[in-house]
């Protein structure tokens, strides 16, 4: 099946400072990406989906000077936050699609990136 | 929009038995295909299981089946003969044909006791 790589896959920074989080595509090419952000015990919250080429569409509540989404080629884009604070720990997931049609599997995830900022 | 509802915020099952959780979802769209994520504390999502809305039959995988009752608007998944590796956060999920978006329930916790 389809693998989606996520790095670093755990993060602690301090306040104030960026973090970048890669989401790449292994063996196929992804035309579309998504970020989610999960707190404890909760459910995925989808921050933003981003297309190769194109800017980043962000959901309604995130901040998109906050949380820089870029998708630079098929099979990587990235999450920066800047100027982390604590309330940005969190865990987050990408996931990275192939098409565009309603297909079985179609959101690949990756494993996901715990960030702890302090 | 779609909104997907898991009421069971959290299930007890013992080792070898089944277990159902349930998925209740509402959408306008004709067309959408629902799915079962399972997440352990590793924190991975793992796909369990699809079922497309047109689809005839429930979905089935190994020890996993959906019961699909379209009507009703209910996707619940059945987990056969409980493992203990069983234990994890299982989300329902949702994507209609037009969108982009999968929307996810709340999630269950299923812990399977010895």
């Amino acid at each position: 099946g389809a693998v989606v790589s996520q790095h670093p896959s755990r993060v602690i920074c301090k306040s104030g400072t960026s973090v970048k989080i890669e989401c790449r595509s292994l063996d196929f090419q992804a035309t579309t990406m998504f970020w989610y952000r999960q707190f404890p015990k909760k459910s995925l919250m989808l921050m933003a989906t981003s297309n190769e080429g194109s800017k980043a569409t962000y959901e309604q509540g995130v901040e998109k000077d906050k949380f820089l989404i870029n998708h630079a080629s098929l099979t990587l884009s990235t999450l920066t936050v800047t100027s982390a604070h604590p309330e940005d720990s969190s865990f987050y997931i990408c996931s990275a699609e192939s098409g565009t049609a309603l297909r079985l599997e179609t959101q690949y995830f990756g494993p996901g990136t715990r960030l702890l900022v302090l | 929009a779609q909104k997907i509802t898991q009421t069971q915020p959290g299930m007890f099952v013992q080792e070898k038995e089944a277990v159902t959780l349930d998925c209740t979802y509402d959408t306008s769209d004709p067309s959408y295909g629902l799915f079962w994520y399972k997440q352990p504390s590793s924190g991975e999502m793992i796909f369990l299981i699809y079922q497309g809305s047109y689809d005839q039959q429930n979905a089935t995988e190994g020890r996993y089946s959906l019961n699909f009752q379209k009507a009703r608007k209910s996707a619940n998944l059945v987990i056969s003969a409980s493992q203990l590796g069983d234990s994890a956060m299982y989300f329902c999920a949702m994507r209609a044909i037009n969108d982009y978006k999968l929307s996810f329930g709340a999630g269950t916790t299923v812990t399977v006791r010895a």
